[in-house]
């Protein structure tokens, strides 16, 4: 199994500004995930983030709001940009498994904007 | 949009199998089953999958019907430990995202 950190574990922000989320993985992957859960919620996809090429953005989830980078095979990076207290989320990557189908994912950044 | 039914909660006593139902009657041939769990304030944890043969791993097993519009994940002797929102989800194996429904919050009371 993939064994995936995050950083920051947690953040409190101010309105308006931004906060970028480092995913690490300790296995080279081809497809990274961000998923945003909101408090009580379940998990809903943002985008899905393959190596050489732009992520591809869910419905209701835009680039302008959420970059997102991935500059090789065992990193990725998710911004909040232009944060509001309806950001307020914990926010998780994960990863697909090597020859297998299931997903791995991430310990979760709890973001609280106020 | 996710593809599955789930009960909202269910309580299990401990020692106890919990049985979580999963209906999933749009299931197209080439869509396996999912079960993940999260346990509160981690990341979602996979368990088992399956296409159409009931499958059993070290954690649990999965029933799935013979018309795979329903399946059922057995935890056969529940621990406190096993408190947690269990998701199941269906996929095909040409998708790479997993959609998460509501869930079934499970409570495994002493």
């Amino acid at each position: 199994s993939a064994v995936i950190s995050q950083k920051p574990s947690r953040d409190i922000c101010q309105r308006g500004t931004s906060l970028t989320i480092q995913c690490q993985v300790d296995s080279q992957v081809t497809m990274m995930f961000w998923y945003r859960q909101q408090p009580g919620q379940s998990l809903t996809l943002i985008a899905t983030a393959n190596q050489g090429s732009e992520a591809t953005y869910e419905s209701g989830f835009v680039i302008d709001k959420f970059p997102i980078s991935r500059p090789n095979l065992t990193f990725s990076t998710l911004t909040v940009s232009n944060m509001s207290p309806e950001d307020s989320s914990i926010y998780l990557c994960s990863v697909e498994g090597q020859g297998v189908y299931e997903q791995y994912f991430g310990p979760g950044t709890r973001l609280t904007v106020t | 949009d996710a593809k599955t039914t789930q009960p909202t909660s269910m309580d299990c006593a401990e020692g106890r199998a919990a049985n979580l139902p999963c209906n999933h009657s749009t299931i197209s041939g080439n869509e396996y089953v999912y079960w993940y769990r999260q346990i509160h304030s981690q990341g979602p944890q996979y368990i088992i999958h399956g296409l159409k043969n009931n499958e059993t791993n070290e954690m649990a097993s999965l029933i799935i019907t013979e018309d795979r519009k329903s399946s059922t994940l057995i935890l056969p002797h529940a621990t406190l430990r096993d408190t947690a929102v269990y998701y199941c989800i269906v996929r095909g194996d040409n998708n790479n995202d997993m959609r998460f429904g509501a869930g079934t919050r499970l409570t495994v009371k002493p």
